[in-house]
């Protein structure tokens, strides 16, 4: 069975600009969760999502947004990039995200210039 | 505000020995417990859990401690091998499942 796939795995962008992440639950998953890692630390929370719904939300700037769609896959999207955000985006699936383990895909590599 | 802290980046081991890596909590609302472990230029991959109604759980070469009392958890691998070389993270979360909080990691390093 596929695990979670995530794209693109690399990306460039420059301030400002604006980056649209993808991510592919693992089949039967209906939660989707999005975490951002910077070099040295562990996964912040960004979002999850179950059934289209917003469940949970970290601390982040309202430049951070998603959204899933109904085959469950999901967008996460951040405007107005800043050098800050140069990250590692993972996306990981559970069933339902009520406190189920978590599986994660291999991540987006942003970097911004 | 770090509520799940891994107080140690690094871990050397000679292989056939055991690893114990170690993770403290400081939200007496988390229920649910979990170790990931991490390659480069790869997402986390789950390696074993334990919920807050156990204090000990097992699978093959890993054992997962929690201490309730002291907030504190514990990672147990006998006998290490170089290929668990890797980073480790362990996370929590509450009974909402929400949102899971992940400690800052471990470098294991098994030499052989």
């Amino acid at each position: 069975d596929a695990g979670v796939t995530q794209s693109p795995t690399h990306l460039i962008k420059t301030r400002g600009q604006q980056v649209t992440l993808r991510c592919s639950p693992i089949s039967g998953h209906k939660s989707v969760s999005w975490y951002q890692q910077v070099l040295g630390q562990g996964p912040q929370f960004i979002f999850q999502y179950y059934e289209k719904e917003e469940r949970g939300r970290g601390n982040f700037p309202d430049r951070f947004s998603a959204r899933q769609f109904p085959n469950y896959s999901s967008e996460l999207n951040v405007n107005a990039l800043l050098l800050g955000d140069s990250a590692l985006y993972l996306c990981a699936s559970s069933l339902s995200g009520g406190g189920e383990t978590q599986y994660f895909g291999p991540g987006t590599r942003l970097l911004v210039l | 505000d770090q509520q799940v802290k891994q107080n140690s980046p690094s871990l050397s081991v000679q292989e056939g020995r055991i690893s114990i890596l170690n993770c403290d909590y400081t939200n007496s609302m988390f229920d649910y417990f979990l170790w990931y472990k991490k390659y480069p230029a790869e997402g986390p991959t789950f390696l074993i859990s334990i919920s807050s109604i156990k204090d000990k759980n097992e699978d093959g070469r890993f054992t997962v401690f929690l201490n309730k009392s002291a907030k504190h958890l514990s990672l147990h691998i006998v006998p290490s091998q170089p290929g668990d070389s890797a980073v480790y993270f362990c996370a929590a979360s509450d009974d909402t499942g929400n949102q899971f909080y992940f400690g800052t990691g471990t470098s294991l390093t098994v030499i052989p």
